[in-house]
């Protein structure tokens, strides 16, 4: 499968503890995006990367969330001390310059 | 303050009939507009895009009008098929390869 893949699909975890995602976009894609999504919402933009680069981050994005993408090629989004209301899906995309983004399976996230 | 909005309520029409789905958006000024299809716990799948300066895209039974006067943009599904119930996603983008702002999107079901 050449598609983007996010690992792990679903986690559970309790208030208070940290959580890390981990997307791979697809190969030859420079851009690599992240959004989280709610129940009856559409994505929110989080960040985005072009190659290493952090070029953009939302609002939303409070300091208790973090992302990388060290080569250029996967990325981590890391929720320290989790709360109730991260709870949501995190989709993660990716594209090149030309083209439009192509979203992974999503992480889906449960803070108990 | 900017929105985005998608038909509110779920939309359930008879196979083989046109399905329209509109997505109005205030203050903003995008430069293209994409539309999504998203099936439950899945990614959003990218349909199409159409630019600021098109009026109408077509693409095998999808069709996707932007009227950047009235802010609009219909989303048609000619010949429905069951296989066509999901979630339908309108974005926003404000410059090619920049961050997606999404609508709530409009539920679709197709009754055979």
């Amino acid at each position: 499968d050449t598609g983007v893949s996010q690992d792990p699909r679903h986690k559970i975890t309790k208030r208070g503890q940290n959580v890390t995602f981990r997307c791979d976009p697809i190969s030859e894609h420079n851009r690599l995006y992240w959004y989280r999504q709610t129940l009856g919402q559409g994505p929110e933009f989080l960040t985005y990367f072009q190659n290493e680069a952090q070029l953009e981050k939302s609002r939303l994005l409070s300091d208790r969330f973090s992302a990388e993408r060290p080569k250029g090629s996967f990325s981590t989004l890391e929720i320290q001390r989790t709360e109730q209301g991260d709870s949501a899906m995190y989709l993660c995309a990716s594209s090149l310059e030309t083209t439009s983004e192509f979203f992974g399976p999503g992480t889906r996230l449960t803070v108990l | 303050s900017q929105k985005i909005e998608q038909n509110s309520e779920a939309l359930n029409i008879q196979e083989g009939k046109t399905a329209t789905l509109t997505c109005n958006y205030t203050n903003y000024s995008p430069a293209y507009l994409q539309w999504y299809r998203q099936d439950p716990g899945r990614g959003p799948v990218f349909l199409l895009l159409i630019r600021e300066n098109e009026k109408e895209k077509r693409k095998e039974r999808l069709k996707v009008t932007f009227d950047t006067t009235l802010k609009q943009s219909l989303f048609h599904i000619t010949a429905s098929q069951p296989a066509d119930s999901a979630t339908y996603l309108c974005a926003l983008e404000m410059e090619y390869g920049n961050k997606l702002v999404f609508g709530a999107g409009t539920i679709l079901r197709v009754k055979s």
